[in-house]
Formats: structure tokens, C-alpha cells, sequence
């Protein structure tokens, strides 16, 4: 069965600081990944998403996320977060178009 | 600005009660998707339904858990009896499959506290 680790449960920076969020998943054949974020008191929504074509995707908000194959690897990253960006980031796969596999989350705390 | 709807908000109830946890998905989505967020596990998958039909349940506790969709617009998710160990967040999120666009829409859950 497909798993998604998210290796930091708790991140904290400073404004102005750069972002790195792991994921990884353990599906070997053809998956779909997405990041979504749940601000405070807001449902989850996506933040961004890759199929295929290029492995570097840009997403809302100036988040992006790169796929590396070889390292089952899709990364979140964001080069200056903002205090707004406080909020619990989820990693996810899916393949077959059907289920989605979450993450455990990341809960990212932006001090201003 | 359509969304998914979740009642209740929080609930309290003490162990062995009865609960019942309501979803409306966005009006022509024709997936349906439960999750149980916690600590330690994270986000599980409970069950999913496509056009009201349940495609998989496999990651509910069957003695006590139960999925319906009785009608296109109302997805259920009941706890019968409850145990404090089922205290999380559920989740309800909708969504087309044909379109793969790949996004889930999700509601902003229900908080189940079981004494």
C-alpha cells in the first residue's frame, strides 16, 4: 500500500526565512502529488499539484515543490515565508485517480 | 463560493453513545471521501464513495463504524458505541473523478471529543 512521510511535524522560522518541507512516498509506479495547506481555523485546500511534464511546480502563494523520482521525494519549498503562512502543510499522493494517501502534516509557526 | 459542509462542528459525548457525523459534498461532485485526523496517524482514509456507491471501507473499524450516502447530497459517517480512543477530527472531502483534476475539496471537519 502507498504511504506518504512527512518527516517534520513541527517547524518554526522567523519571517523572511527560507522554507523546506520533505515528503516522500513509497509508490514506485505512476502517482499524482499535491501539497495542501489548513490555515488556522480554514479547511485544507491545495497549494499545488504534479502529473507529469515539468518536476518543479509552482503553486499559490509563491510556494513550489520539486519531484525527484529517484528519491520518491516532493519537496515544499518557499524562499521567504511570511507570517501569514503559518498554517499545517500536507503532503499527498494518489494513483488510479482514485484514493488519496495524507501525510501526517507539518505545522509550520511564521514568527513576524 | 461553493464548499463542503460538515455538522457537527465539535461534538462532546461520553463513551458508548451513539454519533453521528453528517457531510454535504459540493453540489455534482461525485466522490466522497472520509478522514479521521489525529496525532499519531495523521490523516486516515476511512471510506470513499463514487456516485453514492461505497468503492472502499477499509480503513474503518467495521464493528463500530459505519458510511452511507443516502442520497447525492448527504454523506454520513456513524460511531456506534464510541470510545474515547475515536476522539480526532473528521474530515468529508468531494471531488470529480472524471475531470482528474486531482483536487479534493475538503469541509473544515468535525471535532469529536469521546469522555
Amino acid at each position: 500500500a502507498q504511504s506518504v512521510s512527512q518527516h517534520n511535524h513541527h517547524v518554526i522560522l522567523s519571517e523572511a526565512a527560507s522554507l523546506e518541507l520533505g515528503c516522500n512516498y513509497s509508490y514506485g509506479g505512476t502517482v499524482n502529488l499535491f501539497w495542501y495547506v489548513q490555515y488556522p481555523g480554514q479547511h485544507l485546500q491545495l497549494l499545488l499539484k504534479y502529473f507529469s511534464g515539468d518536476p518543479l511546480v509552482k503553486g499559490i502563494k509563491g510556494f513550489e515543490a520539486e519531484f525527484i523520482k529517484s528519491k520518491f521525494s516532493f519537496n515544499l519549498r518557499k524562499p521567504s515565508v511570511q507570517w501569514s503562512d503559518t498554517a499545517e502543510y500536507f503532503c499527498a499522493t494518489r494513483y488510479n485517480f482514485n484514493k488519496f494517501y495524507f501525510g501526517s502534516g507539518t505545522k509550520l509557526n511564521v514568527k513576524p | 463560493d461553493a464548499r463542503v459542509t460538515q455538522t457537527p462542528r465539535h461534538k462532546v459525548t461520553e463513551m458508548g453513545q451513539e454519533v453521528t457525523m453528517r457531510c454535504q459534498p459540493i453540489l455534482g461532485h461525485n466522490t466522497v471521501f472520509w478522514y479521521r485526523q489525529t496525532m499519531m496517524q495523521g490523516l486516515e482514509l476511512l471510506a470513499y464513495f463514487r456516485n453514492r456507491a461505497p468503492l472502499d471501507d477499509s480503513g474503518m473499524p467495521k464493528d463500530r463504524f459505519s458510511a452511507e450516502m443516502p442520497d447525492a447530497t448527504l454523506a454520513t459517517l456513524k460511531i456506534q458505541p464510541s470510545e474515547p480512543r475515536d476522539s480526532a477530527v473528521y474530515f468529508c472531502a468531494s471531488g470529480f473523478r472524471e475531470l482528474r483534476t486531482g483536487e479534493l475539496f475538503f469541509g473544515e471537519g468535525s471535532r469529536l471529543t469521546v469522555l
